[in-house]
């Protein structure tokens, strides 16, 4: 089935680590986004990437930093930078190009990083 | 830009009841509208979309009618279950921005 792979599930780290979290699709889509769920809150978007070697930054893209150097893979670092790194992150996928904007974002089941 | 504004909750109900959750939009251009739903520790699910004026989107009994007159795209279903709980997004997408906002979401609690 195709879907889109989030992992680790839950992860751990200390203040001042720089951390990467995996984003994984084989959906065969164009557009991938990084999202950040704090408790209580909607979405906000971090960085979003339309197609291979480009992506731009999102609402909140201080502290972190991303790379696509592959359609299938949108991994997202977040630095020691980031002042409150703790949250849920959601990652997700669509199609992309003309037209495509009517096309449903496909999540996957997302990372929750605590840091102490 | 663009934005949704989605009825705060938290809405608690009881099985069987009629439930509504209000949803506005500002946008620019023309955009398909969308509601997910994020069940505890999971990421959002597609629930139903509308992509233009009049459109009525349904799935599982949910049902919501793209009002460009009203910047409108209520959700509502006749009798909700306990398995209806859950958080509820509202959102849009703008081929102008090329990205899809959303509202702050809305959880509900039913009740048996």
């Amino acid at each position: 089935d195709g879907g889109i792979t989030q992992s680790p599930k839950y992860l751990f780290r200390k203040e001042g680590q720089n951390v990467t979290l995996s984003c994984e699709q084989n959906l065969n889509h164009d557009a991938m986004y990084w999202y950040r769920q704090d408790p209580g809150q909607g979405l906000r978007l971090i960085y979003y990437s339309q197609i291979v070697n480009d992506f731009q930054k999102g609402d909140i893209a201080e502290g972190y930093s991303v790379s696509r150097e592959k359609k299938e893979s949108f991994p997202l670092t977040v630095t020691s930078a980031q002042k409150n790194p703790t949250a849920f992150y959601l990652c997700a996928s669509s199609r992309s190009g003309t037209g495509s904007y009517n096309s449903p974002l496909h999540f996957g089941n997302g990372t929750r990083l605590t840091v102490t | 830009g663009d934005s949704v504004t989605q009825m705060e909750g938290p809405v608690t109900l009881s099985e069987e009841a009629f439930l509504t959750i209000n949803c506005t939009y500002t946008a620019t251009g023309y955009p398909s509208l969308f509601w997910y739903v994020q069940y505890p520790g999971e990421g959002l699910q597609l629930l139903l979309k509308a992509t233009k004026a009049d459109d009525k989107g349904s799935n599982k009994g949910f049902e919501a009618t793209y009002r460009k007159e009203t910047t409108s795209f209520h959700l509502e279903k006749g009798s909700v279950q306990v398995s209806d709980s859950a958080v509820y997004f509202c959102a849009l997408s703008d081929a102008n921005a090329g990205k899809s906002t959303f509202g702050d979401g809305t959880t509900l609690t039913v009740k048996p």
